[in-house]
């Protein structure tokens, strides 16, 4: 298994230009994330997704778009980029077995670094 | 939502000696407590956790605390070794709606 896999490793951007970060994962995880770190700031989550065809705002969605149209992919839409979304990306995914939730554990890719210039 | 506020943002420490790094919680119906590690340019990795039915978890040279009257949790991390040395993060979540919210982060320098 390849578990999750981030493409790029690195982009540079110019502001207002677009692009799509890609996230795959072969375990069959039913939960995906796309979290940004920022120096001192942690992990803050982006948006969600419980499921193929369901997606909900993390925290910091402003400026991003997700989609889920299968289990394995959910890419991360950056739309007219700007300084402010330079970071550091990680894809995540769990597995969730039961409503009671229980461990989740999250595996992540290994990033994407983003410059916006 | 849950807010989750760690401590401190930096710790510096000998090899050999120990390291803790404390978190605390702000929504009581949080059960969920993972710790991840990440090594420089790295993707983070789970390195222990613990449920709320739980007051203490140990594996070999770390273990976790957790105290739920007072929502918080440590990360207690003995004979400390260069290889130790990373961001750590804290994370707490509840079985309703599954989501981790985690903390700024620990940069745990050791130096040999």
């Amino acid at each position: 298994n390849a578990g999750v896999t981030q493409t790029p490793k690195f982009r540079i951007l110019k502001i207002g230009q677009s692009m799509t970060l890609q996230c795959a994962q072969d375990m069959n995880h039913n939960y995906m994330y796309w979290y940004r770190q920022d120096p001192g700031m942690g992990l803050k989550l982006i948006y969600y997704s419980v499921g193929a065809g369901i997606t909900d705002k993390g925290e910091v969605p402003n400026g991003y778009n997700v989609s889920r149209s299968t289990t394995e992919d959910f890419p991360l839409r950056l739309e007219l980029a700007a300084p402010s979304q330079t970071s550091v990306y990680f894809c995540a995914s769990s597995l969730r077995t039961g409503p009671s939730g229980g461990a989740n554990v999250l595996t992540f890719g290994a990033g994407s670094r983003l410059t916006v210039l | 939502g849950e807010n989750v506020e760690q401590h401190p943002s930096t710790l510096s420490v000998q090899e050999g000696d120990s390291a803790v790094i404390k978190c605390t919680y702000s929504d009581s119906a949080s059960n969920y407590f993972p710790w991840y590690k990440q090594e420089l340019g790295k993707r983070p990795q789970l390195i222990i956790d613990i449920r709320s039915n739980v007051g203490e978890k140990k594996d070999q040279r770390i273990a976790v605390t957790l105290n739920k009257t007072a929502k918080h949790f440590s990360l207690h991390i003995t004979e400390t070794q260069p290889e130790d040395s990373a961001v750590y993060f804290c994370a707490a979540s509840k079985g309703g709606s599954y989501i981790p919210t985690f903390g700024r982060g620990t940069s745990l320098i050791v130096h040999p």
